[in-house]
C-alpha cells in the first residue's frame, strides 16, 4: 500500500511569490495535516483537513492556506513568500482526526525561498 | 498550551549497546497519547513507539522500550542492542484526545551510532 506522497519534493521560489504543495493520503485515510520543519523553530503545526473541512489551526499567518479534496487529498498554499518560510513541510495522515490513531508522514517538500 | 522539551541535542552510542533518550512534556490533561519518531536523513518521519497516557504499562517494541512516568510527565525511549541503522534524529511527540490528530514535538535529540 502506498505510503502518503508529497509533490514536489523540492522547489525553489522567489521572495514574493505563492506556491502550492500537494500531499496524497494513504489509501483510505481522510484525516491530513500539515508541518513546517526548520532549524530554528523546529517541527510546527500548520492545520488539520478532514472531510474538506480545516479542523484545526497551528499559529501560521494568513499568508498560509490548505484545502482538502473529496478524495482527501490536500494542498498547502504559502503567498508572498518571505526568506522565513524556506523549511521543509511535511503532510501526514491518518484514519480520521484522533491521536489515538497512528500517524504516518510523508517525505516532505523542500521550500527554498530566494 | 502543551509543550514537549528533550534535553538532549546529541547522544551517541556503541554499536550493541543501550542507550536512553529523554524527553518531559507538560499538560494539565489526562487523556493523551506519547510518541517517538525517528527521521533519518532521508527526512521522513517514522514512528518507533506510542504510548497512551491511560495504560500503566510502558510500551515496547522489539529493542525500543518507554519508560512512561505519568506523575512526572517523563517519557523516554530506552534502544537496546544499537544498530547503526538506528543513527537518525528522534522525536518526542504528544497528541490530545480533542485536538485531532495534531501532534507538539520536542526540539529532538541527534542519535549517533558508533561501529
Amino acid at each position: 500500500k502506498a505510503g502518503v506522497t508529497q509533490t514536489p519534493r523540492y522547489l525553489i521560489k522567489t521572495r514574493g511569490q505563492q506556491v502550492t504543495l500537494s500531499c496524497s493520503p494513504i489509501s483510505g485515510h481522510r484525516s491530513v495535516s500539515w508541518y513546517q520543519q526548520t532549524p530554528g523553530q523546529g517541527l510546527q503545526f500548520l492545520f488539520e483537513y478532514f472531510s474538506e473541512t480545516q479542523r484545526n489551526k497551528g499559529n501560521f499567518p494568513g499568508r498560509f492556506s490548505g484545502r482538502q479534496f473529496s478524495n482527501s487529498r490536500s494542498e498547502m498554499n504559502v503567498s508572498t513568500l518571505e526568506l522565513g518560510d524556506s523549511a521543509l513541510y511535511l503532510c501526514a495522515s491518518s484514519l480520521e482526526p484522533y491521536s489515538g490513531n497512528t500517524i504516518y508522514f510523508g517525505e516532505g517538500s523542500w521550500l527554498t525561498v530566494v | 498550551a502543551q509543550t514537549v522539551t528533550q534535553s538532549q541535542p546529541e547522544m551517541s552510542v556503541q554499536e550493541a549497546e543501550t542507550v536512553t533518550l529523554s524527553c518531559t512534556y507538560d499538560t494539565s490533561e489526562s487523556d493523551y497519547y506519547l510518541f517517538w519518531y525517528k527521521q533519518p536523513p532521508s527526512r521522513q518521519m517514522i514512528l518507533v513507539i506510542r504510548q497512551e497516557a491511560y495504560k500503566q504499562q510502558n510500551a515496547t517494541e522489539n529493542r525500543f522500550s518507554v519508560n512512561f512516568q505519568k506523575a512526572a510527565k517523563s517519557f523516554s525511549l530506552k534502544i537496546s542492542d544499537s544498530q547503526l541503522g538506528d543513527a537518525a534524529m528522534y522525536f518526542c511527540a504528544y497528541g490530545e484526545e480533542t485536538s485531532g490528530s495534531r501532534l507538539t514535538f520536542g526540539e529532538g535529540t541527534q542519535l549517533t551510532v558508533n561501529p
